[in-house]
């Protein structure tokens, strides 16, 4: 069955460094998601990305963070100086159409930044 | 307004027993609600959903109660195992084509053997 990947699994870095998660999304899906997972809270939305472009993104997802697509598989997202705050799971997902299509998470990355 | 709230926070069943875990929503345009079953170490991952055109969903032994006049909705588990110890969230999202989700807070299940 076809899943979404992401890598990698656990990332460490110094605050204010840049970070890229990766993910590559399950290959027919056309609706991308970045969520994330402080721990022990809620799964937060963080963007969608359909068409090359956002199309909806959280009062979290600041300037600090940006995504891409960068060729027919993979989809990431930049921290471009992390914080502390920053520290969370964050997971990827897709979905193969409009609202009424499931979405399918990756299995996360966990950043923690020291 | 968008703020799905979930209930309770954590909960312990015997094996055999029915867990139930309610949430509630305000939007009255939320029109898709999700519950997703998350392992440790896991991304959450879809369980069952319903739409609002129904009152109940039944998949196995997992049931979705929903009344709309109250804008709540609940994730009833027939029968629970020790295998279905896991967090669950709700979620709720409105047809706008993007499918952006609202993750309730989730409730942390434990089924004792």
């Amino acid at each position: 069955e076809p899943e979404v990947t992401q890598t990698p699994s656990h990332q460490v870095t110094q605050m204010g460094q840049e970070v890229i998660l990766r993910c590559v999304p399950i290959s027919n899906h056309l609706y991308f998601y970045w969520y994330r997972q402080i721990l022990g809270q809620k799964v937060e939305f963080l963007v969608s990305f359909y068409n090359n472009e956002i199309s909806e993104k959280s009062e979290i997802f600041d300037d600090q963070f940006s995504v891409e697509r960068p060729d027919g598989s993979n989809f990431t997202l930049k921290i471009r100086s992390t914080k502390l705050e920053d520290s969370a799971m964050y997971f990827c997902a897709s979905s193969p159409g409009r609202a009424w299509d499931t979405q399918y998470f990756g299995p996360g990355t966990r950043l923690t930044v020291l | 307004q968008q703020q799905v709230k979930q209930s309770p926070q954590s909960l312990i069943v015997q094996k055999g027993g029915i867990p139930i875990i309610n949430c509630a929503y305000e939007n009255t345009a939320f029109d898709y609600f999700p519950w997703y079953q998350q392992f440790p170490g896991k991304g959450p991952a879809l369980l069952i959903a319903i739409r609002p055109d129904v009152s109940e969903k039944k998949e196995g032994r997992f049931t979705i109660s929903f009344n709309k006049s109250a804008k709540q909705f609940s994730l009833h588990i027939m029968d629970s195992q020790p295998g279905d110890s896991a967090t669950y969230f709700c979620a709720a999202s409105k047809d706008s084509g993007y499918s952006t989700l609202t993750f309730g807070k989730g409730t942390m299940l434990l089924v004792s053997p």
